[in-house]
């Protein structure tokens, strides 16, 4: 069966300090992968989607990057975390026109 | 503005009692789904309609889709207290080939016991 992990789940650093955020989907191929971030009380943003390695489109321009290293690996990070950076990050994978299947989300809380 | 939004903002019921809420989106879609979020976990896929579809049933969820109104609505029959969670409809567009999908801000659902 299909299984997607995110970790960390929770995560608190400094303003000004790196970020890596990392989603690794099994028992598929070739999904498609997107990165969303959810402010308190709010609807998702999608901030990245990519559909094969290193395949990677922004809909957001904004002090974040993702990466595809590897089909079923994909990675959200900063160089610089700002404060507005803080939120809850959800990663998830579809094929076609189906549902999505998300993880469990990272809590990020930039200080 | 988001393509979807939903209605009402929140909703609380009691157990055994319907729960209906509502999505408008603006622009042409190919699918409209729902989902539902438990306080701070990943969304959970509910139901998915197709453009041409109009209705779809799955357990006690009831969804419809009018596309010449650009509104769908998802029903919960009976309800209970475990389906305490926010509830988003997502749209997929027409002008998308890649299966993306657009939030809207969610209707937060209470049922008490």
């Amino acid at each position: 069966s299909q299984t997607i992990h995110q970790w960390p789940a929770t995560l608190v650093q400094p303003v000004g300090s790196p970020l890596s955020l990392e989603c690794t989907v099994e028992g598929t191929s070739n999904p498609n992968l997107y990165w969303y971030r959810q402010a308190a009380g709010r609807g998702l943003q999608l901030l990245f989607y990519s559909v094969g390695i290193g395949q990677i489109s922004s809909e957001v321009p904004q002090n974040l990057s993702a990466s595809r290293p590897q089909d079923r690996q994909f990675i959200l990070s900063s160089k610089k975390l700002l404060l507005s950076d803080s939120g809850f990050y959800l990663c998830a994978w579809s094929q076609g026109i189906k549902g999505y299947t998300f993880g469990s989300g990272t809590r990020l809380t930039v200080v | 503005s988001q393509q979807g939004e939903e209605d009402p903002q929140a909703l609380s019921i009691q157990e055994g009692e319907n729960a209906t809420m509502n999505c408008s989106y603006k622009t042409s879609i190919n699918n409209l789904q729902w989902y539902r979020q438990n306080s701070g976990r990943g969304l959970v896929h509910l139901i998915l309609i197709r453009s041409n579809e109009r209705e779809k049933h799955s357990g006690r969820l009831r969804v419809t889709l009018d596309t010449s109104k650009k509104s769908s609505s998802l029903l919960i029959t009976a309800s209970r207290a475990a389906d305490t969670a926010s509830y988003f409809c997502a749209t997929g567009l027409t002008t998308d080939s890649w299966g993306k999908l657009q939030f809207g801000a969610g209707t937060q659902v209470v049922v008490t016991p």
